[in-house]
């Protein structure tokens, strides 16, 4: 079917920004939402996006979701990092039907 | 506050079986999916499948149509995930959660808008 690839970590300084890919291997990233988790050690996954940009109740804006058809990705960007950012994040698509697949997962680590 | 409160972690042999369970509150049970994730040591996140309380639709993601089944009591608000003869293989991490199922161009889209806190399990062989 498909696969979503992620890059397995990327680190900055507290007060930076950090961008991590998601690049969607056989069909269209915009074909279907792109959502994304936060998994921090010890502490079941929350959502800090979906429907490829939008953010649930509480997720500080700081977190923010793109898509580009041209590199075929989205992007979660966590601009301000802070060191309770440091997490696995995971992205998800589905194929329309009862495929759902979710990236590799990336490691953020604050400096 | 919307909860999802999973059972707690199973230690169990090969070839046994296990039911793990999943209780949601806060907010209207049977009108809303309800997932399994899995998590094996050191790896990602992989879907299993989903439940819909309120009539009991199942959809499995192929690569674990067969191997378990997702089932639900909505007198007791509750999931499960269930195997009849566990592997090695399946020591893992199990997270439920409330899916978001919307309609798209494209077909169905799913996420998870609140998780459990996981049930650890493990099988020694």
């Amino acid at each position: 079917n498909f696969m979503l690839t992620q890059p397995h970590s990327v680190s900055e300084s507290p007060g930076k920004t950090v961008t991590i890919s998601c690049t969607r291997r056989s069909g269209s990233i915009d074909s279907n939402f792109v959502q994304w988790y936060q998994r921090r050690p010890g502490i079941s996954p929350t959502t800090v996006i979906y429907e490829n940009n939008q953010r649930p109740s509480g997720v500080p804006d700081r977190f923010s979701g793109s898509i580009d058809s041209s590199s075929n990705s989205a992007f979660l960007t966590i601009s301000g990092l802070k060191t309770e950012d440091e997490a696995d994040y995971y992205c998800q698509s589905s194929d329309g039907t009862n495929y759902v697949v979710f990236g590799g997962g990336t490691k953020v680590t604050v400096l | 506050e919307v909860q999802l409160v999973q059972s707690g972690a199973e230690v169990k042999k090969s070839g046994e079986s296990l039911k793990i369970s999943c209780k949601g509150s806060g907010y209207s049970f049977i009108s809303h999916w309800i997932g399994w994730v899995r998590q094996m040591p050191g790896q990602g996140l992989e879907w299993m499948g989903i439940i819909y309380p309120g009539d009991s639709e199942t959809r499995y993601s192929p690569s674990f149509q067969g191997q378990v089944t997702i089932s639900v009591d909505k007198s007791i608000s509750t999931a499960y995930l269930q195997w009849s003869s566990l592997k090695a293989s399946d020591t893992a991490m199990y997270y439920c959660a409330r899916v978001v199922v919307g309609a798209s161009t494209a077909g169905y889209y799913y996420f998870m808008d609140v998780w459990g806190i996981g049930t650890t399990v493990t099988v020694s062989s």
